[in-house]
């Protein structure tokens, strides 16, 4: 069974840094795109980052670029996202998620979410 | 960067009825496209991939279709189940902005 399970999230002042785990199980985790979604509190869903199989691409919305930094450790079967210079607008719950194969056919699996919460 | 639109942001119905979403592309994404239903508190759920391809074990009554930059989600029959927010996405980038389908 395919589990995707986040871990790291929580309150962190404006200007702090978070880092989120996602421990993947239940597939071959170095053959697939993987990627982060976030969603603010009553808000829509909002890419935020995915990365290739090897971790050789990576990919960013704008509003993120220079902040956040996707990575993964196969060998761990574990995707993080180390997310600096926090924003109150960067308030959501992070989902992470495998894409289908050849990371163009939208998300397959979904871990249940981490909430951030980015307050003074 | 590509921007996706859906409407309507809400669409009032009952069981039984068809229903269609639409999400436009701001420029042509081929077919790459992806269809999701999200429930309150509750992870996505992928739907649709590639525009019209069903996901395994989703109901035959969800369909997609289109190509380019114009695109469509319909259920054919709406079911108790299926009142949720249905967002559209270019696989990889922009969601659309969701659309609520309410109980009428």
């Amino acid at each position: 069974e395919v589990q995707l399970v986040e871990s790291g999230g929580g309150l962190v002042q404006p200007g702090g840094s978070l880092r989120l785990s996602c421990a993947a199980s239940g597939f071959t985790f170095s053959s697939y795109w993987m990627s982060w979604v976030r969603q603010a509190p009553g808000k829509g869903l909002e890419w935020v980052a995915n990365i290739k199989q090897d971790g050789s691409e990576k990919y960013y919305v704008d509003s993120v670029k220079g902040r956040f930094t996707i990575s993964r450790d196969n060998a761990k079967n574990s995707l993080y996202l180390q997310m600096n210079s926090l924003r109150a607008e960067d308030t959501a719950v992070y989902y992470c998620a495998r894409d289908r194969v050849g990371g163009l056919e939208g998300a397959d699996y979904w871990g249940q979410g981490t909430l951030v919460t980015v307050s003074s | 960067d590509i921007q996706m639109t859906q409407s309507p942001s809400t669409l009032s119905a009952s069981v039984g009825d068809r229903v269609t979403i639409t999400c436009r592309a701001s420029q042509s994404i081929s077919s790459w496209l992806a269809w999701y239903q999200q429930k309150p508190g509750k992870a996505p759920k992928l739907l649709i991939y590639k525009a019209s391809s069903l996901e395994s074990g989703v109901p035959s009554r969800f369909s997609g279709s289109g190509s380019g930059t114009e695109f469509t989600l319909t259920i054919s029959s709406l079911q108790p189940d299926d009142f949720a927010t249905y967002y559209c996405q270019q696989p990889g980038g922009t969601f659309g902005q969701g659309t609520k389908v309410e109980i009428k």
